[in-house]
């Protein structure tokens, strides 16, 4: 049974950088068959999913474009989880944000982080 | 990008049937996955691929999927399938892959 623990600040400022870290047991973030997504849900805008990171004899994110000139997914072997960056944040990245493992469907979740943006 | 349309709210007596659909166009060339979310929850898989069940989900809970329109279906429902519903599928085509319906809330009377 996989388990997604996810950590980071609830409050971060305008135009700063939003980090959250998830990690991983009961599988493996150099898994060559499971992908590590991150997923959000506001009010305004519903489920949008950010990006994933895999692994496959090398690694790989693929990122939506709504966001990919400020999101970064880094995987970290040593610690067996993986982070979400996501720069120059403005009151619209304002929601719950969850990691995720799935390839094309997401199958377990962490726990959800409510991010606001506000000064 | 691709949208999925969902019923806002389906109201269903326990004991009976509960059906939500999801719209798209030429859903059936997809795989259509489906998420039950309880308040303050994350959300949980409920059927993947149209109509497969994960490991440990009720056979109350199946999936399908005809022409436009792919339906998950609760039978016999309880007071605890009270939740918002959601369908996702994955387009490969797209600049944004990983698309969600709107989402349906179900109110057990």
């Amino acid at each position: 049974q996989v388990q997604l623990q996810q950590s980071g600040p609830g409050l971060v400022k305008p135009s700063q950088t939003l980090s959250l870290t998830c990690a991983i047991s009961g599988d493996s973030v150099s898994s060559n068959s499971a992908a590590w997504n991150w997923i959000r849900q506001s009010p305004s805008r519903g489920f949008e999913w950010l990006g994933r990171t895999y692994y496959r004899s090398k690694w790989y994110n693929d990122y939506a474009i709504s966001v990919k000139s400020r999101i970064t997914i880094n995987p970290d072997t040593s610690k067996n989880q993986f982070s979400l960056q996501l720069n120059s944040v403005t009151p619209e990245d304002t929601a719950v944000y969850y990691c995720a493992s799935g390839w094309t469907n997401f199958d377990y979740w962490g726990q959800g982080t409510l991010v606001t943006v506000s000064s | 990008s691709y949208v999925l349309t969902q019923p806002p709210s389906v109201s269903v007596a326990p004991g009976q049937t509960a059906r939500i659909t999801c719209g798209g166009n030429n859903i059936g060339s997809k795989s259509v996955h489906w998420y039950q979310q309880k308040p303050g929850q994350a959300p949980v898989l409920v059927v993947y691929d149209d109509s497969d069940r994960p490991s440990g989900i009720p056979e109350r809970f199946s999936g399908s999927i005809s022409g436009n329109t792919a339906t998950l279906t609760i039978s016999r429902v309880e007071a605890g399938d009270e939740a918002d519903y959601y369908c996702q599928v994955w387009d490969s085509s797209s600049d944004h892959p990983g698309v969600f319906g709107t989402g349906t809330k179900v109110t057990v009377l």
